[in-house]
């Protein structure tokens, strides 16, 4: 079946030091989503890619879909205490398929 | 965008006891999904609610154990059945906004269960 891969599975940075997570997909996906999760909070959805190539940018948040949309990252730049929590990337096969979603990426921020 | 509300917020059971799970969502909506998160894990999907028909189950979840009722297009249940320790995790109802394309998953703030 569908598998969607995440490194790393945690991540410690300095606050204002950049950081990213990559999402791998085992088949190609029609689109990708990045979610948020804060501890003791629920997933908030953050950005959708669609376009193979597709970069998209929210202020210091930049995404990115590979070429051959199987792919993804997420890049922060400057962190902040505001960051730290759990990025999850999920794909669908196809518009109307079921999520799946990625191991997540656990982001903390030391101040 | 989507509000969803779900009841309850958490509860302790007794192992072999079932717990049903509520989600209200504040606009119709063609389907419902029910996901589990494990403490320090990713989502892992249930099923599938559609009002009107049976649930989709996914691989590794069964509807003896999971029965899920849909009874119009803003409401579902949940009930974990005959409940064991391994259950212990948070049940989160979510719903798909496809609103000019964008496709997004709203959650709700999730049920947090531990068993005993």
């Amino acid at each position: 079946g569908q598998q969607v891969m995440q490194i790393p599975q945690y991540q410690h940075v300095q606050e204002g030091e950049d950081f990213t997570t990559h999402c791998n997909s085992s088949t190609t996906l029609s689109n990708i989503q990045w979610y948020k999760q804060r501890p003791g909070g629920h997933p908030v959805f953050l950005i959708q890619l669609v376009k193979s190539g597709e970069v998209k940018k929210q202020k210091r948040l930049t995404f990115q879909f590979g070429e051959a949309k199987k792919n993804s990252s997420l890049h922060i730049t400057a962190t902040q205490t505001t960051d730290v929590g759990t990025y999850f990337c999920a794909g669908r096969k196809t518009s109307y398929d079921k999520v799946i979603f990625g191991p997540g990426t656990s982001l903390s921020v030391i101040p | 965008s989507a509000v969803i509300s779900q009841k309850p917020s958490r509860d302790i059971c007794q192992r072999g006891t079932s717990l049903t799970i509520q989600c209200q969502v504040d606009s119709q909506v063609t389907m419902m999904f029910w996901y589990r998160q494990q403490p320090g894990q990713s989502l892992t999907l249930i099923a599938t609610a559609n009002q009107g028909s049976e649930a989709t189950y996914e691989s590794g979840f069964v509807i003896d154990k999971f029965p899920i009722s849909r009874p119009n297009l803003t409401f579902s249940t949940l009930t974990v059945s005959n409940m064991s320790p391994e259950d212990s995790s948070i049940y989160l109802c979510s719903v798909t906004n496809r609103d000019r394309g964008r496709n997004e998953q709203f959650f709700g703030p999730g049920t947090r269960l531990t068993v005993l």
